[in-house]
């Protein structure tokens, strides 16, 4: 496809349960984030890949959240034993580099929408 | 030093009317300052973007007015459609170094017919 794409697009899960949640880039572009979009706030920066550089991950927002990106392309989230406070869309974006990243152009994907019950 | 303050919360604006949305920010750093849209179901997408050697820039309908020495810039959105109800976000970024863009909590903006 020619957008950002993220899988899957709704999950409910229970509480204590384990998610994984899928980021499928532009072809190309070499700089990857996840973002945290809870109800009615704002986009909460997560992890940040480019290219072969170690992932910035000051945004994660503890242990229980990691992400890898293989092979330079597709990103997983990974959220163990989730909890209610986890609830939220978890956006993902790429950009083409990270010169373009200084331009601000990153192109997000419509989202996962997790429910921790 | 990393905030970036945006108001109001949510605007009802009729349609043909001008919507405006405030952002702040604290890092005198920050020197790139762009506005995302989101529509309901999807992903922001970049509207429009201003540096700080300019005051203002206008894409159609589209208006980023930027205020240094106060820190502050906002977006106007002049004839509001109804087509424009979205979430709007500012962000600040430094160019130099910075890896993410600092964003506002957004604006919620609804266009009446």
């Amino acid at each position: 496809g020619a957008g950002v794409s993220q899988s899957p697009s709704n999950k409910v899960t229970e509480k204590g349960k384990d998610v994984e949640l899928r980021c499928d880039p532009i072809s190309g572009h070499t700089a990857l984030y996840w973002y945290r979009q809870s109800l009615g706030q704002g986009l909460e920066f997560l992890i940040y890949f480019q290219g072969n550089s170690a992932p910035d991950k000051s945004g994660l927002p503890s242990d229980r959240f990691s992400a890898e990106r293989t092979g330079g392309s597709v990103s997983t989230l990974t959220i163990q034993r989730t909890q209610q406070e986890d609830s939220a869309v978890y956006l993902c974006a790429s950009s083409l580099t990270s010169g373009r990243v200084r331009t601000g152009e990153l192109f997000f994907g419509e989202g996962s929408r997790l429910t921790v019950l | 030093q990393q905030q970036v303050k945006q108001s109001p919360q949510s605007l009802i604006v009729q349609k043909g009317g001008i919507s405006i949305i405030n952002c702040a920010y604290e890092n005198t750093a920050f020197d790139y300052f762009p506005w995302y849209q989101q529509f309901p179901g999807k992903g922001p997408a970049l509207l429009i973007a201003i540096r700080p050697d300019v005051s203002e820039k206008k894409e159609g309908r589209f208006t980023i007015s930027f205020n240094k020495s106060a820190k502050q810039f906002s977006l106007h959105i002049m004839d509001s459609q109804p087509g424009d109800s979205a979430t709007y976000f500012c962000a600040s970024l430094i160019s130099g170094s910075a890896r993410q863009l600092t964003f506002g909590s957004g604006t919620q903006l609804t266009v009446l017919p």
